[in-house]
């Protein structure tokens, strides 16, 4: 089936320590985004990238990196800049080429600090 | 950016039509509504868009104000499983960054 996987569903990290989030899509999409949600709140993207090798820093990126090797990939590392990790982190691609500019969802990674 | 906004919560009861709102005074000719709902612990899902004419699909329609200030997401037997919160966003092209408030959380009475 296409569509967008996210691993692992949840993570837990330790003090100082960097991890990173998986975001993978087999829909052919251009475009790829990363955003966070705490609770009770919408969501708020990090970073977004529409091609390869080429991403944009989104209204949260500090403390946060990406890399886009590949079309599908669009991994995501929470550094230990990052003070307050804790929250829901969802991956969504986009079809640029679309009419319709519909975002699709993975099903999401909670991050846990420890 | 134009900004939306939305009730916090509303309830239904299942099997009867429900309307959300969503009100943005500031919408630029070329902005277009977008309407995406997630359900608990879910990623958001999308579930209709418009310009300026009504639109429908499988899942919703849409109601447009005249004047684009305004416009509803109409969901026409509200069942348990649409229960989940809804997010009213503008966009202006196919790519452009999704800017989400906090949505209506909707409750639906079996």
């Amino acid at each position: 089936d296409g569509g967008i996987t996210q691993s692992p569903k949840y993570l837990f990290r330790k003090e100082g320590q960097n991890v990173t989030l998986s975001c993978e899509q087999n829909l052919n999409h251009d475009a790829m985004y990363w955003y966070r949600q705490d609770p009770g709140q919408g969501l708020r993207l990090i970073y977004y990238s529409q091609i390869v090798n080429d991403f944009q820093k989104g209204d949260i990126a500090e403390g946060y990196s990406v890399s886009r090797e590949k079309k599908e990939s669009f991994p995501l590392t929470v550094t230990s800049a990052q003070k307050n990790p804790t929250a829901f982190y969802l991956c969504a691609s986009s079809d640029l080429t679309s009419s319709r500019e519909t975002q699709y969802f993975g099903p999401g990674t909670r991050l846990l600090v420890l | 950016d134009a900004k939306t906004t939305q009730p916090n919560s509303m309830e239904s009861n299942e099997e009867e039509p429900v309307h959300l709102p969503c009100n943005h005074s500031t919408i630029s000719g070329t902005d277009y509504i977008h309407w995406y709902r997630q359900l608990p612990s879910q990623g958001p899902e999308y579930v209709i868009h418009g310009l300026t004419s009504n639109v429908n699909n499988r899942m919703a329609s849409l109601a447009i104000a005249e004047d684009r200030k305004s416009s509803t997401l109409i969901l026409h037997r509200a069942t348990l499983r649409d229960a989940a919160v809804y997010y009213c966003i503008l966009t202006k092209s196919s790519g452009d960054k999704l800017t989400f408030g906090t949505g209506t959380r909707l409750a639906v009475r079996p």
